[in-house]
C-alpha cells in the first residue's frame, strides 16, 4: 500500500464546474499538507498549504484536511480551461526546509470550454 | 518570494557525455535542496537530498556515481549526469524551502534528452 493514494484520472469537467480532487494517506503522523499544480513540462507550482486539520480558502481554491479520516481535498470553483493540469497532493511529517515531501501520483484534470 | 530557478530548461546531449543542471534559490538561502526525476505521466521520484557543505543523501536505487550532486553555496545546487545514456533521458526537477517552512518551491524543470 502506498503512503499516499490519489486517483490519476483523467478527470474531465465542463467550464464553470466545481472540481473535487482527493487524496488519502496511511500515516496518521502527517501534519503538513500541500497541493501543487503542474502544467505539462513545467515544475510543480504551490497552490495551497495547510497545517493539521481544517479548511483554507484562497480565491477559487479551497483545501480541506480531515486527519481523523486521513483524507485531504482540493476544491476548485468556477473551473476554467486554464485550470487544466495535473494536481499533486503532498504531505510531510515535520515542518522545516529539510523534510521530505511524500507525493500522490497526481490527478490529470481537463476543463472543457 | 520563494523563487527557485533551474537552468537549462532543456538540453540534448550525446551518449557518453556529462550534463550539468543548476538549481538556484533566488530570494532565500537553502541549506537543503531536493532533486527529483519525473517520467511521462508519472509522479515525482525523489533522487537525492542535497546538503550545503556536505555530501548528498541518495535514495535507494539511485546511483551516486551516475548522478553527482554538489551544493557549494546556500543558493546553488548542481546535478551532473555523468556518462549519460538514453535511459537517463527524463525530466529533472529541483525544490527548496525557506528556513522554517514546510512547503517546497520547485524549479521549472530540465528536460534531458540523450541521443
Amino acid at each position: 500500500q502506498k503512503e499516499v493514494e490519489q486517483d490519476p484520472g483523467p478527470l474531465s469537467v465542463p467550464e464553470g464546474a466545481i472540481v473535487s480532487l482527493n487524496c488519502t494517506y496511511s500515516n496518521s503522523a502527517f501534519q503538513y499538507f500541500m497541493w501543487y499544480r503542474q502544467y505539462s513540462r513545467k515544475g510543480p507550482e504551490l497552490l495551497m498549504y495547510t497545517y493539521s486539520s481544517g479548511n483554507k480558502e484562497d480565491g477559487r481554491f479551497t483545501a480541506q484536511v480531515d486527519k481523523s479520516s486521513k483524507y485531504i481535498s482540493l476544491f476548485i470553483r468556477d473551473s476554467q480551461p486554464s485550470d487544466s493540469a495535473t494536481y499533486l497532493c503532498a504531505m510531510s511529517l515535520y515542518g522545516g526546509a529539510t523534510n521530505k515531501l511524500i507525493f500522490g501520483t497526481g490527478t490529470l484534470l481537463a476543463v472543457q470550454p | 518570494g520563494a523563487v527557485v530557478s533551474q537552468h537549462p530548461s532543456w538540453v540534448i546531449c550525446k551518449s557518453g557525455t556529462s550534463v550539468k543542471i543548476e538549481c538556484r534559490s533566488l530570494d532565500f538561502q537553502a541549506t537543503t535542496m531536493f532533486w527529483y526525476r519525473q517520467f511521462p505521466k508519472q509522479s515525482l521520484m525523489l533522487m537525492a537530498t542535497s546538503n550545503e557543505g556536505s555530501k548528498a543523501t541518495y535514495e535507494q536505487g539511485v546511483e551516486k556515481d551516475k548522478f553527482l550532486i554538489n551544493h557549494a553555496s546556500l543558493t546553488l545546487s548542481t546535478l551532473t549526469v555523468t556518462s549519460a545514456h538514453p535511459e537517463d533521458s527524463s525530466f529533472y526537477i529541483c525544490s527548496a524551502s525557506p528556513s522554517g517552512r514546510a512547503e517546497a518551491f520547485f524549479g521549472q524543470g530540465t528536460r534531458l534528452t540523450v541521443v
